[in-house]
């Protein structure tokens, strides 16, 4: 069971926007802005794309932004296209316990 | 330019240990504010953190696994290691090794990760 919570899928046609939420609790997501968020592509390793809630790595497109509102963080994509199709992961860093960042379960993004 | 590559057995039996071993190059552990962390995910389900060891030779664990877990670190030769002792068939599961390179707590280069097996 997955520490941070995500729908499991979402779908959207080339041009549209999406969004991707991703809810944990005050110790990780609501308690820090230490969330990041990965693109999965099948067989291949993540990739970094969000980092510290809002801010993109160099070469990650301005279509992909990240934002957050208490407990839940968000992961927008707009003007979507046939490559953004792939798993997308939040993490947080997390004061839980011995456990240092916590993943999300996963979303798997669908372009129709 | 930063890499890092996972290796290991691809297959385990049932109560073995599996020692995997994290080799990188472009930086190093010994630089304040650099971590390697292990992650793991099984076939066709989501990533899970198992442990991370910073610059300074700090250790953190899952939770769940912190008793099977051992890692470490040869700074001499830009290695990690991860042990995982008393290995299950649930432990099936792509393995990655990745980069935290601040304090921002994200993953900015993994390795391509590594396929391990448990099974009799």
């Amino acid at each position: 069971q997955s520490a941070l919570t995500q729908p499991a899928s979402v779908s959207g046609s080339p041009g549209q926007s999406i969004t991707i939420s991703c809810t944990g609790t005050s110790s990780d997501v609501g308690g820090y802005n230490y969330v990041s968020w990965y693109q999965q592509h099948p067989g291949k390793a993540p990739k970094l794309m969000i980092y510290e809630v809002s801010n993109r790595p160099s070469g990650v497109p301005d279509r992909f932004s990240g934002s957050k509102s208490g407990n839940t963080a968000s992961l927008t994509i707009s003007g979507l296209q046939a490559e953004d199709e792939a798993d997308y992961y939040c993490s947080s860093y997390t004061s839980s316990s011995t456990l240092h960042v916590v993943f999300g379960g996963g979303t798997k993004l669908t372009v129709l | 330019q930063v890499t890092l590559r996972e290796s290991g057995p691809a297959l385990v039996k049932p109560t073995q240990t599996l020692t995997l071993t994290c080799t990188f190059s472009g930086f190093s552990l010994s630089t304040s504010g650099m971590c390697v962390s292990w992650i793991r995910q099984p076939p066709g389900k989501a990533l899970e953190w198992l442990a991370l060891i910073d610059w300074d030779d700090d250790k953190y664990y899952s939770t769940s696994l912190k008793t099977r877990l051992t890692i470490s670190k040869d700074t001499s030769k830009n290695q990690v290691v991860l042990t995982m002792t008393n290995m299950d068939p649930v432990d099936t599961a792509t393995y990655y090794c990745a980069r935290m390179a601040s304090d921002g707590y994200n993953y900015d280069y993994w390795g391509q990760g590594t396929l391990v097996t448990v099974s009799s």
